[in-house]
């Protein structure tokens, strides 16, 4: 089973809207990451969120931590065209480790 | 800045083939990861190196797969014999150091195996 899991496997939105990616997780961290993939290229980080961090902004992204409920969530706001992509959350297998373990990732669609 | 480079980004194999995947990671980068990716099992993990030592040799892939790292600037990935369930995107990725943990990957190579 996966140690980091995003909660959706696809959204879709209209551009201008506001959208949220939810993950969650099993083990304790020191550092959670969201990374976007788009059609033909590798995955990119966006936002790295440290365990004794509680939200991290990066432009129209915002991105929380919840160590409590092991669950981080990404909002972007108005949404672009390019925002189209899929979205991974990725933490370390075990608490401050080299190995990244990466969800399986949300498809995110957004149409003109 | 140069980012990760992989060649070729497109390979066709037949089935008992051997065929090698290149990747230049960012220069002064200090970890090179290789991964595999498909739409069922996401990305795993198949190699790590180190300051060009091998760290983690993949588990399950060690059977055909080896990857190597002459020098800090350039690793291969060596697939052999190939088999149709290799099919698949092979990323490349490299870190400044453990510590960072913060991946940079390049744009990977699709690998068609008939």
């Amino acid at each position: 089973s996966q140690l980091a899991e995003e909660n959706s496997w696809a959204l879709s939105v209209h551009e201008g809207e506001s959208v949220t990616v939810n993950c969650s997780y099993k083990t304790s961290i020191t550092a959670l990451q969201w990374y976007r993939q788009k059609s033909g290229k590798g995955p990119a980080q966006l936002i790295l969120i440290r365990s004794n961090e509680r939200e991290k902004r990066n432009g129209r992204l915002r991105a929380t931590l919840d160590t409590s409920s092991q669950s981080s969530s990404l909002s972007i706001t108005a949404t672009r065209c390019e925002d189209t992509a899929v979205y991974f959350c990725a933490t370390d297998a075990i608490s401050g480790s080299w190995q990244l373990i990466f969800g399986s990732g949300t498809q995110l669609t957004v149409m003109p | 800045d140069a980012g990760v480079t992989q060649t070729p980004r497109h390979e066709v194999a037949e089935k008992g083939q051997t065929i090698i995947l290149k990747c230049e990671p960012v220069s002064g980068h200090n970890d090179l990861f290789w991964y595999r990716q498909t739409k069922i099992q996401g990305l795993e993990l198949l190699s790590y190196f180190r300051s060009k030592s091998l760290m983690e040799d993949g588990g399950a892939f060690k059977d055909r797969f080896k990857a190597e790292m002459l020098n800090s600037s350039f690793s291969t990935l060596k697939i052999q014999p190939t088999e149709p369930k290799d099919s698949a995107v092979y990323l490349c990725a490299s870190s400044p150091d453990s510590s960072q943990n913060t991946l940079y990957f390049g744009a990977g190579t699709r690998l068609s195996v008939l």
